[in-house]
């Protein structure tokens, strides 16, 4: 079982549509969850992190996470074509020392 | 935040081959990391490299394969050396964080490795 689970899609909306993206993981050690977009053949850019449970809001963008549930969301309100990227999650670990990514997940918003 | 500039962008390279990869952060670092980032996989740490010794390598990774450099502390290189086609893979140098007061890691843009 891998430490961190995504769904790869690709999931494919609506221009204005709300967007849901997850991840579960599984080691109770992870504190920092980070939010990553990637645009094709470009490098990851840091959307949100947030520090262990709780709710953190930027703009459009909201991220959650669910230390009981091992399980983080990051939503998308309002979606917009330029959205369309892949959404990476990432956590680490409260020494810092390990940082696991998930696969990655392929969102298509339609204008 | 950290500006990073890597290249080559992309390359073809036939099999046998070596190709280094190099990366320039406008800022100095103290360290700086390498990613693998296969079609439909996670991103996986090749190796953590720091200025003036050693780079530590994951599970996996071994440096005659991928050998790193850090001569200064805004400039790596990572070699990927006697190239077969499951090398193919992007490739990714990164510097940690702060990025706008957050935790996280800012990244360059990647090099689209072939091996043909």
């Amino acid at each position: 079982q891998k430490e961190v689970e995504q769904d790869p899609g690709p999931l494919s909306v609506p221009e204005g549509a709300i967007v849901s993206l997850n991840c579960t993981y599984s080691n109770s050690a992870f504190q920092y969850f980070m939010w990553y977009r990637q645009y094709s053949r470009k490098g990851p850019e840091l959307l949100m992190y947030t520090y262990s449970s709780g709710n953190k809001e930027d703009g459009r963008f909201t991220a959650q996470v669910d230390k009981s549930s091992k399980y983080i969301s990051l939503f998308i309100r309002d979606s917009q074509p330029s959205d369309s990227a892949t959404y990476l999650c990432a956590m680490t670990d409260t020494g810092g020392f390990k940082t696991i990514f998930g696969a990655g997940t392929r969102l298509f918003v339609k204008a | 935040s950290a500006v990073i500039s890597q290249k080559p962008s992309r390359d073809i390279c036939q099999r046998g081959t070596s190709l280094t990869i190099q990366c320039q952060v406008d800022s100095q670092v103290t360290m700086m990391f390498w990613y693998r980032q296969q079609p439909g996989q996670s991103l996986t740490l090749i190796a953590t490299a720091n200025q003036g010794s050693e780079a530590t390598y994951e599970s996996g990774f071994v440096i005659d394969k991928f050998p790193i450099s850090r001569p200064n502390l805004t400039f790596s290189t990572l070699t990927v050396s006697n190239m077969s086609p499951e090398d193919s893979s992007i490739y990714l140098c990164s510097v940690e964080g702060p990025l706008r007061g957050d935790y996280g890691y800012t990244f360059g843009s990647g090099t689209r490795l072939t091996v043909v």
